[in-house]
């Protein structure tokens, strides 16, 4: 079974469309995050949530806005999308909010806008 | 803010030998420092961590990483290049009561027969 599991895999779509990506954790973790990794690799962190709440919402565009239905799934939908949107979108869970445990993180989803 | 600095962003190493890289953190508290590995379409795997205790870190598939506050440093190694070893390594750091990590840019590890 797949810890962190995110769908899909790769996502092609056009300027101005609105996509979601899912995100689901099989672990029990309360905490929840999504990072972005840009074309040179640097991962940077968008949004964590802790049992459903959100805690960090870094600087990101109000186009980007993560859904927590419950503790094991955190969505990301994107209105709007742009360009500069293509990126690999990792999901992760951690067992408590201090990050000094592991973090677990998902396989990523190639998203390209054309 | 807290950060890492990875310095060279390709590495090449030769199968069978050391493999070092390097990573140096900024942070105003103690920092807790992490090792991820990321293999070709796959996501982060932890290599090791260090949050307090024994300042050498043992992780998986042979490296080790050593927190030395002086240097403001945690250099992770592995004494023989395997060619499994071939993947992007990022180097993080967080701290207590802090939930985000910082991640470095990487390096991008090429293992030659």
């Amino acid at each position: 079974d797949t810890a962190v599991s995110q769908t899909p895999k790769y996502l092609v779509t056009q300027m101005g469309n609105d996509k979601s990506i899912k995100c689901e954790q099989n672990l029990g973790h309360d905490t929840m995050y999504w990072y972005k990794q840009d074309s040179k690799k640097f991962l940077k962190i968008m949004f964590s949530y802790n049992n459903k709440e959100l805690i960090i919402n870094e600087t990101v565009p109000n186009r980007f806005s993560p859904k927590s239905p419950d503790k094991a799934h955190l969505n990301l939908h994107i209105n709007s999308l742009e360009l500069g949107d293509s990126a690999v979108y990792f999901c992760a869970s951690s067992q408590v909010w201090e990050m000094n445990t592991e973090a677990f993180f998902g396989q990523g989803t190639r998203l390209t806008v054309v | 803010a807290q950060s890492v600095t990875q310095l060279g962003s390709h590495v090449s190493v030769s199968e069978g030998a050391l493999v070092l890289l390097r990573c140096n953190y900024s942070s105003s508290v103690p920092p807790y420092l992490f090792w991820y590995v990321q293999y070709p379409n796959q996501g982060l795997q932890l290599l090791l961590k260090y949050t307090t205790g024994a300042t050498l870190v043992k992780g998986i598939n042979g490296f080790e990483a050593e927190f030395k506050k002086s240097e403001t440093s945690f250099h992770l190694t592995k004494p023989s290049a395997h060619m499994s070893d071939a993947a992007e390594y990022f180097c993080a750091v967080t701290s207590y009561g802090n939930n985000r990590l910082a991640f470095g840019k990487g390096n991008q590890v090429v293992v030659i027969p």
